[in-house]
């Protein structure tokens, strides 16, 4: 596709319920990367997969966090019982992986979650 | 530990410079950006620095970067209306792929 997109664009929820988020990167690229962004502040990472496996998962608050990328390509951020402090902007970014350069990171426009 | 810092805001005069600054603290990052961020929109990769480097320009952007200090500038160039956003400065510490981004910088741009 032309650049990353997020389905849905706005999610709300009630306390203690389920929610998927998805991701489908830009064609081609190995690395994608899921970050939350919570009113005023600036992204903070969650978690970086390269191909299928998660690189890097140190930013994922709690075990009630998860992401998958079963196939390499398009990805889903899963939050169990949700709680009022995970309502944020989750932004996915994806790169090409390319090892030696700065692998820039493309962010798509967000997925805003309201837990109520 | 990692941790990058920026004004909060910016007023500025269209037709003026301005300079947004930022403190990082990971010597060990080898790239440091900047993005920017429009009103319900994702961000724009505006520009990058390679941690060797003093200085980059790329149109009306120039970037700084002071090493030592572990300071950085984005500095616009007759700044227009349509610069008003909110510019995140961010670094990789140990060069790998994550992201640490500062709160960012709204930057307002008056008549």
């Amino acid at each position: 596709g032309a650049g990353v997109s997020q389905t849905p664009s706005n999610k709300v929820t009630e306390k203690g319920k389920y929610v998927e988020l998805r991701c489908d990167p830009i064609s081609g690229h190995t690395a994608l990367y899921w970050y939350r962004q919570s009113l005023g502040q600036g992204p903070e990472f969650l978690i970086y997969f390269q191909g299928t496996g998660a690189a890097d998962d140190s930013g994922l608050p709690n075990d009630r966090f998860f992401a998958v990328r079963p196939e390499g390509s398009v990805s889903t951020l899963k939050i169990q019982r949700t709680e009022r402090g995970d309502s944020a902007v989750y932004l996915c970014a994806s790169s090409p992986g390319l090892a030696g350069t700065t692998d820039t990171q493309y962010f798509g426009p967000g997925t805003r979650l309201t837990v109520l | 530990g990692e941790d990058v810092e920026q004004s909060l805001f910016l007023s500025v005069r269209e037709g003026d410079s301005s300079v947004i600054n930022c403190t990082y603290t990971d010597s060990s990052s080898t790239y440091l950006y900047w993005y920017k961020q429009e009103p319900g929109a994702g961000l724009q990769l505006l520009t990058y620095i390679f941690s060797n480097m003093d200085m980059k320009q790329d149109q009306r952007l120039t970037v700084l970067l002071n090493k030592k200090d572990k300071h950085l500038s984005l500095r616009i160039a007759d700044t227009q209306t349509g610069d008003s956003a909110i510019y995140f400065c961010a670094e990789n510490p140990g060069g790998y792929n994550k992201l640490i981004f500062g709160a960012g910088t709204r930057l307002a741009v008056h008549p």
